[in-house]
């Protein structure tokens, strides 16, 4: 149980569109998720915090205009990277936690997506 | 502020030999601690979380408030622990996770 699915799991685009990346929570309800970046060889860091029914909360230096996020259902948040441009090309990945799961805070992991802005 | 750090990006041993991926923390508060581990094309996972005092395919790691560290260790490596580990903290009342930059383990034959 408490997998979760990203899509797509790569993407290539031009500079100027927009993208956008689902996070789907496939056997739990998730009323928060989270959407991390990973620059090769780098660590993931927190961009934000999505909330279902609400609006996100961004890390400091996190353009909210830019990374668009939306969790209109318990098991669906997607982030639309707005006017992609080649400095944003990286490894985007999205974690959600199970409510349901009492011990602590461990969150599942989606297998990330790859998004390459020529 | 939370802060998580890995010193060695790289630690290469033996098969057979003893394994301690270091992790040290910075909290004002309580924390709670995880060792997360990536396998080569795979996404990343949870191995253990400090709440829980388990082991996990042979690794153990204890909390030490005092030197706020959070070493993983193994007593015995094998060549399928070959990945990337990432040790990671949840500060109490914030339930995302602040990563360190990662450790990865070559366990060679």
């Amino acid at each position: 149980g408490a997998v979760v699915s990203q899509h797509p799991s790569w993407v290539i685009c031009k500079s100027g569109t927009s993208v956008k990346i689902e996070c789907r929570s496939l056997d739990f309800q998730a009323t928060t998720m989270f959407w991390y970046r990973q620059f090769p060889k780098q660590s993931l860091m927190l961009m934000a915090t999505s909330n279902e029914g609400s609006k996100a909360t961004y890390e400091q230096g996190v353009e909210k205009d830019k990374f668009l996020i939306n969790h209109a259902s318990l098991t669906l948040s997607t982030l639309t990277v707005t006017s992609a441009h080649p400095e944003d090309s990286s490894f985007y990945i999205c974690s959600a936690r199970d409510p349901a799961r009492a011990e602590g805070n461990e969150q599942f992991f989606g297998p990330g997506t790859r998004l390459t802005v020529l | 502020a939370q802060r998580v750090t890995q010193p060695e990006k790289l630690l290469s041993v033996f098969k057979g030999a003893p394994v301690e991926l270091k992790c040290n923390y910075s909290y004002s508060g309580s924390p709670e601690l995880f060792w997360y581990v990536q396998y080569s094309r795979q996404r990343l996972q949870l191995l253990l979380r400090h709440i829980s005092r388990e082991s996990i395919k042979g690794f153990t790691a204890d909390l030490n408030k005092g030197e706020t560290s959070f070493h993983l260790k193994k007593p015995f490596a094998q060549e399928e622990d070959s990945a990337m580990y990432y040790c990671a903290l949840s500060g109490a009342g914030r339930r995302a996770l602040t990563f360190g930059s990662g450790t990865r383990l070559q366990v060679q034959p």
